[in-house]
């Protein structure tokens, strides 16, 4: 079964600080992976894809992905208190037919 | 990306009835998925809605119950049949414009059953 594993949070950062989420998933062969971003009743939006080792920025944005460890993260500098949501990681694997499985997501606080 | 439009946001329904949301995008898209959000839940895949062909359902999922219609590469509809209030739920639009690349989502349809 393919599975991709979050912490639920809450996570708490002050603003103006960095926040930090994580994803792991189980699927070796997985090939793609993103962050999506969802406020309470809203749908998820795509903030970040990221298909190889290393890091993308994007604005105050990071991903972070490590195949060997089978992790991906997500870094938020300069937090603000319009960032606090939920951070839902989703990755697309062969092996799971091109379709993209999420994990539970992460409930980030930003706090004035 | 792409502009999905999804209809209804929001509906109130009778147990044992039947729902269609209708899913639009305003270009011609390769991928379409359905899939639930229920409440304080991540999301689940309810099946790929493929053009001019059955839909392919995920484990727990039959055509029965959420049939699925993909008649061009812009539109598909999802169905609830014979509701009841275990079905009550965000129903989420996908698409991706080409295979394998990001996927975007519709405003949600949120479903209430009584």
């Amino acid at each position: 079964q393919k599975e991709v594993e979050q912490n639920s949070g809450p996570l708490s950062v002050p603003e103006g600080a960095i926040a930090s989420l994580n994803c792991t998933y189980s699927d070796r062969g997985s090939q793609s992976f993103f962050w999506y971003r969802q406020y309470s009743g809203k749908s998820p939006e795509l903030i970040m894809s990221i298909y190889s080792n290393g890091d993308k920025e994007d604005g105050r944005f990071t991903a972070q992905l490590n195949k060997a460890s089978q992790y991906v993260s997500l870094l938020i500098r300069d937090s603000q208190p319009s960032d606090s949501a939920t951070y839902l990681c989703a990755v697309n694997s062969e092996g799971g037919g091109n379709k993209l499985t999420f994990g539970t997501g992460t409930q980030l606080k930003v706090e004035l | 990306s792409a502009v999905i439009s999804q209809k209804p946001s929001r509906d109130i329904c009778q147990r044992g009835t039947s729902l269609t949301i209708q899913c639009q995008v305003d270009s011609q898209v390769t991928m379409m998925f359905w899939y639930r959000q229920q409440p304080g839940q991540s999301l689940t895949l309810i099946a790929t809605a493929n053009q001019g062909s059955e839909a392919t359902y995920e484990s727990g999922f039959v055509i029965d119950k959420f049939p699925i219609s993909r008649p061009n590469l812009t539109f598909s509809t999802l169905t609830v049949s014979n509701m009841s209030p275990e079905d009550s739920s965000i129903y989420l639009c996908s698409v991706e414009v080409t295979s394998n690349t990001e996927a975007f989502f519709g405003q949600g349809t949120r479903l209430t059953v009584v």
